[in-house]
């Protein structure tokens, strides 16, 4: 079944703060996570992505961390912007079957 | 370098006729996958496709739903006999290298049957 779930639905955060959107897992054998963002009408946009030999990985103002330990993911996205608006999902790879499972998602609200 | 492009972006059928939702890869991308998005959920896998074969169909209805990548031309999802409950957004994907790996998306299908 599913195994990746979101802990907030919606998250709202003031232009200029920082924004952390959290992600659970449950298949301690998962080894690759990547995150995506989704525009309402759009399909999903490719943020980043993490393997799980690493704990950290940045991109333009954006980091996810990756604690195996309690299998929590995180992605923190810098001076949040109104175009940061979106839906995001985190996604795990089952490599029990291969198959990219995603989470439920976190919409973020951008407030100016 | 032109992203995953579907089409139609919008289609419309009305109960027992078909839908055939087209995806063409980015270039230089051999992987191509489906998933299907209910409003307000994230995506569901269907099926994952290289050129002429299907490597994982296990997201797949058994009745009614088809897939396939030609050598030559897009990848075709084919939905027969729709019934209202296939209404949702059809999301392809595309990867330069298989494995579930840094799955690049298209704008999807609508699907609404009336």
């Amino acid at each position: 079944g599913e195994s990746v779930g979101l802990h907030l639905p919606t998250l709202s955060v003031q232009e200029g703060d920082n924004s952390i959107i959290n992600c659970a897992y449950s298949n301690s054998a998962s080894d690759y996570f990547i995150w995506y963002k989704q525009e309402s009408g759009k399909g999903p946009q490719f943020i980043i992505d993490i393997r799980s030999n690493m704990d950290k990985r940045q991109g333009q103002r954006v980091t996810v961390l990756l604690n195996k330990t309690v299998k929590h993911l995180s992605l923190q996205i810098a001076a949040t912007q109104p175009g940061d608006s979106a839906v995001y999902f985190c996604a795990e790879k089952d490599n029990q079957g291969g198959k990219l499972i995603f989470g439920q998602g976190t919409e973020l609200s951008v407030k100016p | 370098n032109a992203g995953v492009m579907q089409n139609p972006r919008h289609l419309v059928r009305r109960r027992g006729q078909e839908a055939r939702l087209r995806c063409s890869p980015m270039k230089g991308h051999s992987h191509v996958y489906w998933y299907r998005q209910l409003p307000e959920e994230g995506l569901k896998f269907m099926v994952y496709l290289q050129k002429e074969n299907i490597i994982d169909e296990s997201g797949m209805p058994k009745e009614r739903f088809s897939a396939e990548f030609p050598k030559e031309g897009p990848s075709i999802l084919r939905i027969q006999q729709v019934v209202r409950g296939d209404s949702a957004a059809y999301f392809c994907a595309s990867s330069p290298s298989g494995a579930y790996e840094k799955l690049f998306f298209g704008s999807g299908t609508q699907l609404s049957v009336l």
